[in-house]
């Protein structure tokens, strides 16, 4: 979707190092999610965000919302081979039914 | 909880076929929504009920699809008849009250 865009589209790194994705918006968000998808499979929540300057943390992955509550980053610390996969972040433009937009997308790669 | 239910996994038809879908929610979700995803345009919204009524279906490609909740514990989504392009992966996800949608694993659908 042109209205939610992810960075970057891919990314490969060495297993225990640090790596951000982002998500960003081209308008004002009443709440951002986070998925991740292995391939031939469904969508696993990570986490949701919905007020300005949240910050979520799960195990190694943590998740922001920034002020303006338009751009939202996913940060995984020490990165290990089961993080692979797709991660898509989606928006709720909507502000009552939860309809989601995602974005197209982050393929994270992990190399022992 | 068994999670969201989807059937069949993988169909494979051949163009002008009908094609359906079913899903069965979790249960106590009131909130159900198809979703399509394909390489070209990632994962799109198609239609979305609450209370087991639609309340938007603007993403449904065209006359040729249909969805129904008869009732709390069952969906279905029709093609009819099918083309080629309709080839993707089809995901039925519910919400829970406090906004997170869950996912089932989705069909994949092959029209030849």
């Amino acid at each position: 979707s042109q209205e939610l865009e992810q960075s970057p589209q891919s990314l490969i790194v060495q297993e225990g190092k640090n790596l951000t994705i982002n998500c960003t918006s081209s308008k004002t968000l009443y709440g951002l999610y986070w998925y991740k998808q292995k391939y031939g499979e469904g969508l696993i929540f990570l986490m949701m965000l919905q007020k300005g300057g949240e910050e979520k943390s799960h195990e190694k992955i943590t998740a922001k919302l920034d002020e303006k509550k338009q751009q939202s980053s996913l940060h995984i610390t020490a990165s290990q081979p089961s993080h692979a996969g797709i991660y898509l972040c989606g928006a709720d433009f909507s502000g009552g039914y939860n309809k989601l937009i995602f974005g197209a997308g982050t393929r994270l790669a992990v190399h022992p | 909880d068994a999670g969201v239910i989807q059937s069949p996994r993988h169909e494979v038809t051949e163009m002008g076929q009908e094609v359906t879908l079913r899903c069965k929610p979790i249960s106590g979700h009131n909130s159900l929504f198809w979703y399509r995803q394909t390489m070209m345009r990632g994962l799109e919204l198609l239609i979305y009920f609450n209370n087991n009524v639609p309340i938007d279906d603007s993403g449904m490609p065209e006359d040729r699809f249909s969805a129904k909740m008869p009732n709390a514990s069952f969906s279905t989504l029709k093609i009819q008849p099918s083309e080629p392009r309709d080839s993707a992966v089809y995901f039925c996800a519910t919400q829970a009250a406090r906004g997170e949608q869950f996912f089932g694993p989705g069909t994949r659908l092959t029209v030849l």
